[in-house]
């Protein structure tokens, strides 16, 4: 079974440019998330989708980044336009469950973005 | 003060030793706790998940939690270099799917 599948594995833009990130869940699995890591700082929840509904999305830090889960499989992050402090590693997970507190979510090995 | 709290290492044991690590917590609406693996580049990789107070034992993993505390631990016996990552503690409430994490711990084990 193929794990949680991200692209591109990293993407250098320049300020003010737009990015997309794509991440492709475990097949079946309903429950899909965006995390983030900025350098120094801990992983940080994003927002959760169950199948296309944003279920949670108090993470995302502000209007420039867009979450889109159309038809329910894979999911796209653009931000848009990127700022210097979107630098990190943009993770995904998914999960089987009810999107609940003991789903496991399964993480994908992220993309790295560098906004230059 | 940040939600969770893991010592902040770098932990270094020799081979065969035990790898203690550390977690606290400050929402007590926390009901589910999970230990990550992340080597360097990859992605983090669950290792143990505990939802009731006391010891949860996994192979050379024991997991232990005390709520009333807010506190949650990974013991690692016979520590093996290939051991060596960085270990991320996370929590979440019980009807969310959003897992808060920990800054991470990263561990060595020398041969």
């Amino acid at each position: 079974e193929a794990g949680v599948t991200q692209f591109p594995s990293h993407s250098v833009i320049e300020k003010g440019q737009t990015v997309t990130l794509r991440c492709d869940p475990i097949s079946g699995h309903d429950n899909l998330y965006w995390y983030r890591r900025v350098m120094g700082k801990e992983i940080k929840f994003l927002l959760h989708f169950v199948k296309e509904s944003k279920q949670d999305e108090s993470g995302m830090p502000n209007n420039r980044f867009l979450a889109e889960r159309t038809g329910g499989t894979y999911s796209t992050l653009k931000v848009q336009p990127a700022e210097l402090e979107d630098s990190g590693v943009y993770f995904c997970a998914s999960s089987q469950g009810p999107g609940l507190g003991t789903d496991t979510q399964y993480f994908g090995p992220g993309t790295r973005l560098t906004v230059l | 003060q940040k939600e969770v709290e893991q010592n902040s290492g770098p932990l270094s044991v020799p081979e065969g030793a035990i790898a203690s690590l550390n977690c606290t917590y400050s929402d007590r609406g926390s009901q589910s706790f999970f230990w990550y693996r992340q080597y360097s580049g990859k992605s983090p990789e669950l290792i143990m998940s505990i939802y009731s107070n006391g010891d949860k034992e996994d192979g050379r993993f024991t997991a232990q939690l005390n709520k009333a505390s807010q506190y949650v631990s990974l013991l690692i016996r016979d520590s093996q270099p290939s051991d060596s990552a960085t270990y991320l503690c996370a929590v979440r409430a019980t009807n969310a799917g959003k897992s808060t994490f920990g800054d991470g711990t990263t561990l060595t084990v020398k041969p």
